[in-house]
């Protein structure tokens, strides 16, 4: 157990939808990192944030958006859904130190 | 696009026998980190490798990094069927504020 959680671990839901995904980090990390994993594009950082500032863009389209709350949980805001949407999101945490990153165990959406 | 590559794509063996994974990259990094992800569950930290540093040892993992030739390997001794998964490197660029490049993977396969 890594100390990230995500919730939920599942999501089904149908194209042109919005879905948020939550992501509480481990205790005293401020950074929180979103990562998308398909079979296609592979692992792709998102977007990063720290102590409630975006810090870093990756490939995030426009159609997503996040933020970071005071008490440092993040959410992953997707909005009109395509079938290509589908893939697994990681959420990861780090103290920024070291910067090891902590994964969580990940939300599957797919997309109908 | 994916700065880590891995090598190979896939490796079978036999249990108690040695794994080694290789990684390629491209640009400069301020660390290296090897990632295992079992059968598309979350990812779990295995090693960071500084810039600095040319070898690390954890358990049965050995990590080497020459960055010289932007590579690093990764020596899992005396395997386990326990150790079937994907394994990913994931490189932390200087300017990248702590994002993580990933490698398209190896896939592991350990028969008892």
């Amino acid at each position: 157990d890594s100390g990230v959680t995500q919730t939920p671990k599942h999501l089904i839901t149908a194209t042109g939808q919005r879905v948020t995904l939550r992501c509480s980090p481990r205790s005293g990390d401020l950074s929180v990192y979103w990562y998308q994993q398909s079979l296609d594009q592979g692992l792709q950082f998102l977007i990063q944030y720290y102590n409630g500032e975006e810090r870093a863009k990756g490939n995030i389209l426009e159609r997503f958006s996040a933020q970071q709350f005071p008490d440092l949980h993040s959410e992953l805001n997707l909005s009109s859904l395509e079938l290509g949407d589908s893939a697994l999101y990681f959420c990861a945490s780090s103290d920024g130190g070291m910067r090891t990153q902590y994964f969580g165990p990940g939300t599957r959406l797919l997309v109908l | 696009s994916q700065q880590g590559e891995e090598d190979p794509q896939a490796l079978s063996i036999q249990e108690g026998e040695n794994a080694t994974m290789n990684c390629s990259y491209k640009t400069s990094i301020n660390n290296l980190q090897w990632y295992r992800q079992n059968s598309g569950r979350g990812l779990v930290h295995l090693i960071l490798i500084r810039s600095n540093e040319r070898e690390k040892h954890s358990g049965r993992l050995r990590v080497t990094l020459d960055t010289s030739k932007k590579s690093s390997s990764l020596l899992i001794m005396a395997s386990r069927a326990a150790d079937t998964a994907s394994y990913f490197c994931a490189t932390d660029a200087y300017t990248s504020y702590g994002k993580l490049t990933f490698g398209q993977g190896t896939i592991l396969t350990v028969h008892p």
